[in-house]
């Protein structure tokens, strides 16, 4: 069954520090990955998506991940830490032939003023 | 704005009783979707729609949970006899039903759920 692993369940940067969290996911096929990023009291939003145009995936407010096969890893980063990037943020899949998410178990981001 | 509505957005009920929550999907997507999220935890998948025909659902949705999305629109989540173990977060979510997998799901703030 596919599935995502995320590896920390809680990070703290520095304003102004690169940030790094980490998924891996595990699959047969090629997967579809995602980030989305849940702050307090708001409904999920969508930072990223992996659809195999490219490796490199840009996303919104500075965020992006790189898909690496080899490592069977979707790790999302960004050059510079903002006090309001402060949330709860999840790799999602979606298995082969379905169109549901499969959620990781989330890494809360704490950014140190 | 017209994102995904949910409603309500609190619910507070004792055991064993009955609860219906509402979901409005942003207008046109044939796609809804229900997962359920418990306090430290990644949504985990209920059941999903293309339209009205209840496509898919979880085992983790027993004998006491009911979904339906009766004209293709909104959709309903039901819980009979509630038990405390199904305090939770119910998010609601829409997709356009495209054909491709790597399509975007567009999630609604949520119905918090607590039985007392």
């Amino acid at each position: 069954a596919q599935s995502v692993t995320q590896l920390d369940s809680h990070v703290s940067v520095s304003e102004g520090t690169p940030v790094l969290l980490r998924c891996n996911y595990s699959s047969s096929y090629s997967p579809s990955l995602f980030w989305y990023v849940q702050h307090p009291n708001k409904g999920l939003q969508l930072l990223l998506k992996y659809t195999s145009a490219a490796t490199l995936v840009k996303g919104i407010n500075g965020f992006e991940a790189e898909f690496k096969k080899s490592e069977t890893s979707f790790h999302l980063t960004k050059p510079s830490a903002h006090m309001s990037d402060a949330a709860e943020y999840f790799c999602v899949v979606t298995p082969s032939g379905t169109y549901k998410y499969i959620f990781g178990t989330g890494t809360r981001l704490k950014v140190l003023a | 704005d017209t994102g995904v509505s949910q409603n309500p957005r609190h619910k507070i009920t004792k055991r064993g009783q009955n609860v219906t929550f509402r979901c409005d999907p942003i207008s046109e997507h044939n796609r809804l979707y229900w997962y359920r999220q418990t306090l430290g935890q990644g949504p985990e998948f209920l059941t999903y729609f293309q339209n009205e025909a209840q496509l898919e659902k979880s085992r983790l949705l027993s004998d006491r949970f009911s979904a339906e999305r009766p004209k293709g629109s909104f959709s309903t989540l039901e819980i009979q006899r509630t038990e405390q173990g199904d305090s939770a977060m119910y998010l609601c979510a829409s997709s356009p039903g495209g054909i491709r997998f790597q399509e975007t799901q567009y999630f609604g703030p949520g119905t918090r759920l607590l039985v007392l």
